[in-house]
């Protein structure tokens, strides 16, 4: 059973666009971060969300922590070729011990 | 500074062989672990180490074993390789479990993309 369910699983759609990507749990999360991995590449961090109603913003990326540290949704304004890669949520869980993955989304930004 | 680093990055092995993925950070942490990646699967936690001396079974960790004698390293053991254990395995590092609890980031190597015929 996967701890933390991401949606949508594929997005294919062209510049210009905006996007959200969704990753929610059942379970409450200590902190949940956001990371990007680029094919042949070890993930990298985008950022980490620890208080419950947080919102981030990295450029044109938007990350929102739920109210009750159970979801998290991260949102591309104006999406862009350079956007184009796999990602992944993962939250920490107190005393888990396991940072814990979403399965992922694959993104594609046609020009 | 050369972060986590995993050798090799690529390996074919025969059913039943055995093998050591090499895993080395230069951090300093204290948290080091190995996932396993397959498409549609996400990252799924073989074996952690929370320090020194200290492992723990992670989702899926049938079919492989960790040892952590020093800091720096984590080497994932395969006992006798099986198709089903084709995969991409990434090893992760971070300051220490309390600081990835609330937040702190994973260090991730480039991976080693293994292929058991």
């Amino acid at each position: 059973t996967q701890l933390l369910e991401q949606s949508p699983q594929f997005l294919s759609i062209q510049e210009g666009e905006n996007l959200t990507v969704y990753c929610n749990s059942s379970s409450v999360f200590s902190s949940l971060q956001w990371y990007r991995q680029e094919p042949g590449e070890g993930p990298v961090l985008l950022v980490t969300v620890v208080t419950g109603g947080e919102v981030k913003k990295l450029k044109r990326l938007t990350f929102q922590f739920g109210d009750a540290r159970k979801d998290s949704s991260l949102h591309i304004t104006a999406a862009q070729p350079g956007d184009t890669g796999l990602y992944l949520c993962a939250g920490a869980r107190l005393a888990g011990y396991a940072l814990n993955f979403g399965k992922g989304t694959s993104l594609l930004v046609t020009p | 500074n050369a972060g986590v680093t995993q050798t090799p990055k690529f390996q074919v092995l025969k059913t039943g062989q055995s093998m050591t993925l090499q895993c080395a950070q230069d951090m300093n942490h204290e948290y080091m672990s190995w996932y396993r990646q397959d498409p549609g699967m996400g990252l799924r936690l073989i074996h952690y180490s929370v320090g020194a001396g200290i492992t723990d079974q992670g989702e899926v960790p049938n079919g492989y074993n960790v040892s952590r004698s020093t800091t720096e390293d984590f080497p994932l053991r395969l006992l006798s390789a099986a198709p089903s254990q084709t995969s991409v395995y990434f090893c992760a590092s971070s300051l220490d479990w309390s600081s990835l609890e609330f937040g702190t980031e994973a260090f991730f190597g480039q991976g080693t993309r293994l292929t058991v015929v």
